[in-house]
């Protein structure tokens, strides 16, 4: 069973720096892309960053870039998102997930999402 | 930027057929995915390219795609059908998400 488990999430002051985690299991990890999608709350989702296996290619969104930074450690299963120059508008419950393609180079879909972490910025 | 558009809500009767659409000018060329998300819950792939329905997911539950539309369509819709639902599609290095549909079974 493919589990996907993130955490790091809490209140920091605007201009602060967070770094989430997201632990991998039941699924061979480093074969997969794996991204991290966000949302605000009573909003949709907004994708925020993908990385394909062994951290060669990294994608972010817009609204992120130069701030944020996606990584993995293929030989611990973990997946993370370092945040720096937070901004209110970066409150949002940050999930992890898998894509539903093997061996690719891009992100297309995901087929299995962790339960999300909540990141508030706030003063 | 690349936009998908979805309308905010759509209602329909129990035991009757919800269809949800999805517009972008790529659609045509490029797959697009379908998610569910009840309230409190992560949200679950129904459709991905197009029309392909993952394992565990009802057969009621179908996708098409025409033009730059892509459409998912829920026949005989039940009350635990409804939910939130977001299209999705990959295209020129980003992913891209639809504003979501509210679906409301009443």
């Amino acid at each position: 069973e493919v589990q996907l488990l993130e955490s790091g999430g809490g209140l920091v002051q605007p201009g602060g720096s967070l770094r989430l985690s997201c632990a991998a299991s039941g699924f061979s990890f480093s074969t997969y892309v794996m991204t991290w999608v966000r949302q605000a709350p009573g909003k949709g989702l907004e994708w925020v960053s993908s990385i394909t296996n062994g951290g060669l290619r990294t994608y972010y969104a817009d609204t992120v870039k130069g701030r944020f930074t996606v990584s993995r450690d293929d030989s611990k299963n973990t997946l993370q998102l370092q945040m720096s120059s937070l901004r209110a508008e970066d409150t949002a419950i940050y999930y992890c997930a898998k894509d539903g393609i093997e061996d690719v180079v891009t992100p297309f879909f995901f087929d299995s999402w962790g339960q999300g972490t909540l990141v508030s910025v706030s003063s | 930027s690349y936009d998908l558009t979805q309308p905010p809500s759509v209602s329909v009767s129990p035991g009757q057929t919800a269809t949800i659409t999805c517009s972008g000018d790529k659609l045509g060329e490029i797959y697009a995915y379908w998610y569910q998300q009840k309230p409190g819950q992560s949200p679950v792939v129904v459709i991905y390219q197009d029309t392909k329905r993952p394992s565990g997911i009802p057969e009621r539950f179908s996708g098409s795609s025409s033009g730059n539309t892509a459409t998912l369509t829920i026949v005989g819709t039940q009350a635990l059908d409804e939910a939130d639902y977001f299209c999705q599609a990959w295209d020129s290095g980003a992913v891209i998400f639809g504003g979501g549909t509210k679906l409301t079974v009443l």
